[in-house]
């Protein structure tokens, strides 16, 4: 099975500063990775999703953005933090074979 | 507009007490539907994939079901090490494999 790392586990940053957000995965290849959002006490929500390299495709409007600059490798960013950034992302990956979407351990944000 | 509901929001059972948590959803097409369980501070871990109405899968104490317009987790003689909250998304005919609609969750609380 795929095993997905994200880094930091945990942030705080002030408003107005920048942000990196890793995730990589291990165990495939060619997946499909996501990026979502959860606001504390409610569902996911889908910000970004690729299916290859250079490969974006943003599902609201908002502060970040994503890139891949490797097959196993997906980054969330923003060059501007707002207080509404704040949450728990979570980067997942999934591929048409086994049909299986499986989910990182999340970063923390806190924007302060 | 698709979408997914789970009810009840928290659940508090005591140890050994069998109960179910209900997921209704609306979609255009149903390509699967996902049970996740999730834990505070992590990523939802993958429980099952449900594809058509009258499916059923068995995981220890849990049953997930599938019918036209609702799935049901059935947890059989809950213990303590089963409280989370538990995280039903669909996955659209149309969209793209990792493009899940999430509900909001149930909390269940299992007191010994």
């Amino acid at each position: 099975s795929q095993t997905i790392h994200q880094w930091p586990a945990t942030l705080v940053q002030p408003v107005g500063s920048p942000l990196s957000l890793e995730c990589t995965v291990e165990g495939t290849s060619n997946p499909n990775l996501y990026w979502y959002r959860q606001a504390a006490g409610r569902g996911l929500q889908l910000l970004f999703y690729s299916v290859g390299i250079g490969q974006i495709s943003s599902e609201v409007p908002q502060n970040l953005s994503a890139s891949r600059p490797q097959d196993r490798q997906f980054i969330l960013s923003s060059k501007k933090l707002l207080l509404s950034d704040s949450g728990f992302y979570l980067c997942a990956s999934h591929r048409d074979s086994g049909n299986t979407i499986y989910f990182g351990e999340g970063s923390w944000l806190t924007v302060v | 507009e698709d979408q997914v509901t789970q009810s009840p929001e928290a659940l508090r059972l005591q140890e050994g007490e069998s109960s179910s948590l209900n997921c209704s959803y609306t979609v255009s097409g149903l390509r699967g539907l996902f049970w996740y369980r999730q834990d505070p501070g992590k990523g939802p871990e993958f429980l099952f994939t449900l594809y058509s109405a009258g499916e059923e899968k068995e995981k220890e104490r849990l049953k997930a079901t599938l019918t036209k317009k609702e799935s049901f987790l059935h947890i059989t003689a809950p213990k303590p090490e089963d409280s989370a909250t538990y995280l039903c998304a669909v996955q659209p005919i149309y969209n793209q494999g990792g493009k899940l609609i999430f509900g909001q969750g149930t909390e269940l609380s299992v007191k010994p």
